[in-house]
Order: C-alpha cells, then sequence, then structure tokens
C-alpha cells in the first residue's frame, strides 16, 4: 500500500525556538495533505488541510501564525511550530490520499518543549 | 452537533477470544464510516471502512464491522484475537474522507 514519511519520528526542543515536521507521500503525490494533533490518550483532532500551491485552510481555533503549513510540493507538506511553549507538547500525524477514497496516516512525530 | 462516542476506554481479552469494540455516533445523515488502528511508532492504518450497501463491512486481519442505522453504531468484531492485535482503536466518520471526526479511542489489551 501507499506510504506516508514523517521526520521527525521525535524532538525534543527549548521553549520559544521553532520545530519543523515534515510529511511525506513516498509513491503517489497528493493535492491535500491533513495535519492532526493527537494528545495522550485523547483522540486525533484536525488542525488545518494543507493544499499544493496554496493557503493552508485552519481548524477552528488553530492559531495559523504559531502552525505554519506549507504544501510545497505533491509530495511533501511541513508543519513548522512556531515559537513552542510547553502546552505545544503533543503527537502530530499527518495523513496523505492518492485518491478520494483512499488516505493513509504518517507515522507520527513526537514533539516535546522544555 | 457531530460526535462519534467510543464508550469502551480500555478493554482486555484473552488470547484466542472473541472482541466487539462499540462505536456510536451522532450525524445529520448517514456518514461514512471507518476503523482505524494505532500501533507505537507506526500510522493509521486503516482496518475498513463503509460508505454503502452490505452493512456487514469486511477488513484486515479478520476484523468485521457491522453498521446498524436504527442504532447508530458501526461496531468492531474479531471472532478471536490475537496478541498482535493489541493497540489502540479509532473509530471515525464524516460525511467525506477529507473532514474526519474521530472517536477517543478504545486500548485493547490482549493477555496469553
Amino acid at each position: 500500500g501507499a506510504v506516508v514519511s514523517q521526520h521527525p519520528s521525535w524532538v525534543i526542543c527549548k521553549s520559544g525556538t521553532s520545530v519543523k515536521i515534515e510529511c511525506r507521500s513516498l509513491d503517489f503525490q497528493a493535492t491535500t495533505m491533513f495535519w492532526y494533533r493527537q494528545f495522550p490518550k485523547q483522540s486525533l483532532m484536525l488542525m488545518a488541510t494543507s493544499n499544493e500551491g496554496s493557503k493552508a485552510t485552519y481548524e477552528q481555533g488553530v492559531e495559523k501564525d504559531k502552525f505554519l503549513i506549507n504544501h510545497a510540493s505533491l509530495t511533501l507538506s511541513t508543519l513548522t511550530v512556531t515559537s513552542a511553549h510547553p502546552e505545544d507538547s503533543s503527537f502530530y500525524i499527518c495523513r496523505s490520499s492518492p485518491a478520494s477514497y483512499e488516505q493513509y496516516f504518517g507515522p507520527g512525530t513526537r514533539l516535546t518543549v522544555t | 452537533a457531530q460526535s462519534v462516542t467510543q464508550p469502551d476506554i480500555h478493554i482486555t481479552v484473552s488470547e484466542g477470544a472473541s472482541l466487539e469494540l462499540r462505536c456510536n455516533y451522532s450525524y445529520g445523515a448517514t456518514p461514512y464510516l471507518f476503523w482505524y488502528v494505532q500501533s507505537p511508532g507506526q500510522g493509521l492504518p486503516l482496518l475498513l471502512k463503509y460508505f454503502s450497501g452490505d452493512t456487514l463491512v469486511q477488513g484486515i486481519k479478520g476484523f468485521e464491522a457491522e453498521f446498524k442505522r436504527s442504532q447508530s453504531s458501526f461496531n468492531l468484531r474479531k471472532p478471536s484475537v490475537h496478541w498482535s492485535d493489541a493497540a489502540e482503536y479509532f473509530c471515525a466518520v464524516g460525511l467525506n474522507t477529507d473532514k474526519l471526526i474521530f472517536g477517543t479511542g478504545t486500548r485493547l489489551q490482549v493477555f496469553p
């Protein structure tokens, strides 16, 4: 099946720094990718929809200036957590689709802000 | 409001026993229904999905789910659980495959 990768798989950063997370579709092209956030023992919450060549669409309550999304190519979307704070510590997961009825999740990135 | 409820936070079964994970939804129309499984360090592989047609859906790894419109449910079942099935299971619904609403998950523990 299709493969979606994320890099890094885990990252620890200091408060106030920025962290970039990459999501790549390895064997298909995707005009749309989705970014989720998952708190411990909780569900996945959709943060934003990343569209290749255009601005991302953010869900209500998600700060677009804090969570910068760039979809530079059909195989790569990046999520940058700017000026990270401990409350941004979470598990971030991307999802990508080669077709409307197929979806593949990345393995996730564990962010810890100290 | 649209919502998905997985009433069981944690379930423990013995290997070889049958399994049923519950999922109830509240939606304005019959949504698309999905079950995903999450294991540490891995993505969320899709176990199965329901769009329309036969209400009993077969998935991977021996899982099946039954859509019951009258009960707004989409429970996941497996007749005989294997130790490798231990994971977190998420039910998700949506009017399309873009914006999915996920349940809070059920953690399955399997004892030998």
